[in-house]
């Protein structure tokens, strides 16, 4: 199975830009990479998802290295409602829908 | 409104007694997964499902069962639930595998 590696923590200040990185050095080819983040006592939001190109959404971008070997998440201006838990996981067709969430990184923001 | 709906939010039962966890979605997503969320562990697979009638294992099975008689409804089923099945359990739904998942609030169990 296709496993992430994330930090376990990261701390930003708010209103400035957050890079949040994700190995997954064993990803297939089909592999997508889907990022999304859990607020305390909720259940896991999606955030951004992409199979080569570098993405953009109105949450985040996404930039995927050109050996796919890893990815970055990227929040333009960090707010505290960004403080969460993100999980960088691998979803593919040929694993049958079996899916491995690794710790997830734990953002604190501060004012 | 798009949404994955579970019930009950917080169930408490005891040891041995039958319960059954609700899922339902609106969105005639193909895929549907539960998923386990334990302090220290993280999200964990329980069972996921591709399509109606077709259900398979995920990471951490046993002692749960699943159906999947209708495209929207997954509902999850403990026959003889223990006391290490106390946990937050997650309902999960995508139009296919390579889609995006779309979660439901959660249901907080506690087997005493």
């Amino acid at each position: 199975d296709a496993k992430t590696t994330q930090p376990n923590s990261m701390e930003s200040n708010e209103e400035e830009p957050v890079h949040l990185p994700c190995n997954h050095s064993t990803i297939s080819g089909t592999d997508y990479i889907h990022w999304y983040r859990q607020l305390p006592s909720q259940g896991p939001e999606y955030v951004i998802h992409g199979l080569t190109s570098n993405v953009n959404n109105r949450m985040a971008s996404l930039a995927i290295a050109e050996d796919r070997k890893s990815s970055t998440l990227i929040l333009h201006r960090a707010t505290l409602r960004d403080a969460a838990v993100y999980y960088c996981i691998l979803r593919d067709d040929d694993q049958g829908g079996k899916l491995i969430f690794g710790q997830g990184t734990e953002l604190s923001v501060k004012p | 409104e798009a949404q994955v709906t579970q019930n009950p939010r917080y169930l408490i039962t005891v040891t041995g007694k039958k319960l059954t966890v609700t899922c339902s979605q609106n969105m005639n997503h193909e895929y549907m997964s539960w998923y386990r969320q334990d302090p220290g562990l993280g999200l964990r697979q329980i069972y996921y499902s591709m399509n109606v009638e077709v259900t398979d294992k995920g990471d951490v099975p046993e002692g749960y069962k699943v159906s999947r008689k209708e495209k929207r409804n997954f509902p999850l089923i403990l026959e003889s639930p223990s006391p290490n099945q106390t946990s937050l359990y997650f309902c999960a739904s995508s139009l296919a595998v390579r889609e995006k998942l779309f979660f439901g609030s959660g249901t907080q169990l506690s087997v005493l």
